[in-house]
């Protein structure tokens, strides 16, 4: 099955850090380019960070860039984002998507995990 | 990166058409052509339903329709049905390696 699915989300104290992962199966992984995108509860989509097929490239929301980390190992079909120095603000259900070669569009998405950063 | 601006709410009877707008700015909308629209129901993933401005993933209906004219992207929706009853969201590539979303609009089928 084409499948992505998220884990490592959590309750972490501001300041504190997670590493969130995004297992692919069913396609050939390191065809694609990837994607984190976040929605706060009640809130819309806010583009997080990407990554084309290598790694070679990656790109940060203004938010989160030199807290975030973005990579991949395309030999474990595994998409990470390592997150430091959490906010308040950070609070929020995280999504991995596939670019499916549509030019920076996402056809396929993860259910999602759960960032809660609070005291 | 300031989010693209989309209106809060559009509504429409079944078998009507509605029109959802999309502002950015000539760094993003305007001077790509990699505008994006997502629908999403409640408790759900995002779903792509037109990527490069105009093109329709397989799959998805041909009501849907995207266009854009300067830093203002739409996404057309004829025949509304119930079942668009939704939000949706456009995206823009912004340079750098960088995307930048919309604020979200809610369908409402009357």
């Amino acid at each position: 099955e084409v499948q992505l699915v998220e884990s490592g989300g959590g309750v972490v104290r501001p300041g504190g850090s997670l590493r969130l992962s995004c297992a692919a199966s069913g396609f050939t992984f390191d065809d694609h380019g990837m994607t984190w995108v976040r929605q706060a509860p009640g809130k819309g989509l806010e583009w997080v960070s990407g990554i084309n097929w290598n790694g070679g490239s990656t790109g940060y929301a203004d938010s989160v860039k030199g807290r975030f980390t973005i990579s991949r190992d395309n030999a474990k079909n595994s998409l990470y984002l390592q997150m430091n120095s959490l906010r308040a603000e950070d609070t929020a259900l995280y999504h991995c998507a596939r670019d499916g070669g549509y030019d920076f569009a996402f056809d396929l998405w993860g259910p999602g995990t759960m960032v809660t950063v609070s005291s | 990166q300031s989010a693209l601006t989309q209106p809060r709410s559009v509504s429409g009877s079944p078998g009507q058409s509605v029109t959802i707008s999309c502002t950015g700015t000539s760094s993003d909308v305007g001077f790509y052509k990699y505008v994006s629209w997502y629908q999403q129901h409640p408790g759900k993933a995002p779903k792509l339903m037109i990527y490069d401005v105009t093109k329709r993933p397989s799959g998805v209906p041909d009501r849907f329709s995207g266009s854009k004219s300067g830093n203002t992207a739409s996404l057309t929706i004829s025949g509304l049905q119930a079942e668009d009853e939704a939000a949706y969201y456009c995206c823009s590539y912004a340079g750098s390696y960088s995307l930048v979303f919309g604020g979200g609009t809610k369908l409402t089928v009357l």
